[in-house]
């Protein structure tokens, strides 16, 4: 268990839909970070929030959005969803704002869009 | 910009045969280099991680890996496989300056009893 809780576990839903999917991180960890894993792309980095700031962004769509609350938990927003946002999504967590240590990951949200 | 190639998609070994898995990277800054694994419809778990100083980096689960500047590479190696090693490997690159961690396309690995 990495202590990075992500919920839900699993999403079916349809196309132009709108999800969002949420991510606890390890206590104490003040950086959350977002990955998509599909199958043809592999991981791709989304976006980086630390503290409640975004710290660096990655090949994130304009039709996905983050943030990062008071209490360090995060939640991604995906909108007008396409067949091809079908995928994993990842949440990681570390205690620092850059990757020098170790990002610890939650087992994942599996999106599929029908 | 930082990024990896992970040479083979998939490798089969024997148990108790060696595992060796390729990465090499691309950086214009000295890197810090990973790898995790990651276990069916599981997260992503740190094997180990090079930043500085020594570069033969021993990690978890008897896994080990070296980093060597001059063929830009960043292979693991494990002695003798596990049937608990099957999962897929992923080399991971990033440095000092940035926030995140660019991956490779990862390696499946087999174990044969």
């Amino acid at each position: 268990d990495s202590g990075v809780t992500q919920t839900p576990k699993h999403l079916i839903t349809a196309t132009g839909q709108r999800v969002t999917l949420r991510c606890s991180p390890r206590s104490g960890d003040l950086s959350v970070y977002w990955y998509q894993q599909s199958l043809d792309q592999g991981l791709q980095f989304l976006i980086q929030y630390y503290n409640g700031e975004e710290r660096a962004k990655g090949n994130i769509l304009e039709r996905f959005s983050a943030q990062q609350f008071p209490d360090l938990h995060s939640e991604l927003n995906l909108s007008s969803l396409e067949l091809g946002d079908s995928a994993l999504y990842f949440c990681a967590s570390s205690h620092r704002q850059g990757v020098a240590g170790e990002l610890f990951f939650g087992e994942g949200s599996r999106l599929t869009v029908l | 910009a930082q990024s990896v190639t992970q040479l083979g998609s998939h490798v089969s070994v024997s148990e108790g045969a060696l595992v060796l898995l390729r990465c090499n990277y691309s950086s214009s800054v000295p890197p810090y280099l990973f790898w995790y694994v990651q276990y069916p419809n599981q997260g992503l778990q740190l094997l180990l991680k090079y930043t500085t100083g020594a570069t033969l980096v021993k990690g978890i689960n008897g896994f080990e890996a070296e980093f060597k500047k001059s063929e830009t590479s960043f292979h693991l190696t494990k002695p003798s496989a596990h049937m608990s090693d099957a999962a897929e490997y992923f080399c991971a690159v990033s440095d000092l300056y940035d926030y995140k961690l660019s991956f490779g396309a990862g390696t499946t690995v087999t174990v044969r009893a």
